[in-house]
């Protein structure tokens, strides 16, 4: 079984400042994480992924994210948030058997100029 | 341009009368899913389908019915809607199969706004 647990249902921030999105995830397996951003009324995009290589996974626009297994933490950070950052991010969970993904609730993230 | 499509974008329906969402994907995927996203539960599995004539049920698959006669479309059937249904759901495709290791990426469609009265 997998579970995903995104800590913060909304995120506020001002323009420039860092972003942090706090994700903890269960698993039964080796997991395989994800974060995905959803702009208003646009489909799912993966912003980066971590699939047992290094820890510190970097993705695209600027976030990376840092997976801790003894705290079993997945959280994405951007040092500097910008206007175009304003959007929900969705942390995801695979098992390592089949393709199953398993989404946690969501962060809208709120970017105040 | 490799992508998933969805059709309808937008639905206002009422309960009980048939409806399908269709779709379809140019990537010549064999694993393809049904999602519906609900505020605070983020994206939940309806129904997914590894290969042709290949489905199978999801986390939430009451009310729902697929099925895949063709590698390229996946369509969502809804017999009999029931306004507990109203949601956006997305449909993915990937190139995961069930001989794969590793992680494959899901690409997602647009989505397909559902509103049963």
């Amino acid at each position: 079984a997998q579970s995903v647990t995104q800590l913060d249902s909304h995120v506020s921030v001002s323009e420039g400042t860092p972003v942090l999105l706090r994700c903890n995830y269960s698993s039964s397996y080796s997991p395989s994480l994800f974060w995905y951003v959803q702009h208003p009324n646009k489909g799912l995009q993966l912003l980066l992924k971590y699939t047992s290589a290094a820890t510190l996974v970097k993705g695209i626009n600027g976030f990376e994210a840092e997976f801790k297994k003894s705290e079993t933490s997945f959280h994405l950070t951007k040092p500097s948030a910008h206007m175009s950052d304003a959007a929900e991010y969705f942390c995801v969970v695979s098992a390592a058997a089949g393709n199953k993904l398993t989404f946690g609730g969501g962060t809208r993230v709120l970017v105040k100029p | 341009e490799a992508q998933v499509t969805q059709n309808p974008r937008y639905l206002i329906t009422v309960t009980g009368k048939k409806l399908t969402v269709t779709c379809s994907q140019n990537m010549n995927h064999e694993y393809m899913s049904w999602y519906r996203q609900d505020p605070g539960l983020g994206l939940r599995q309806i129904y997914y389908s590894m290969n042709v004539e290949v489905t199978d049920k999801g986390d939430v698959p009451e009310g729902y019915k697929v099925s895949r006669k063709e590698k390229r479309n996946f369509p969502l059937i809804l017999e009999s809607p029931s306004p507990n249904q109203t949601s956006l759901y997305f449909c993915a495709s990937s190139p995961w199969t069930s001989g794969s290791r590793g992680f494959f990426e899901q690409f997602f469609g647009p989505g397909t706004r559902l509103t049963v009265l």
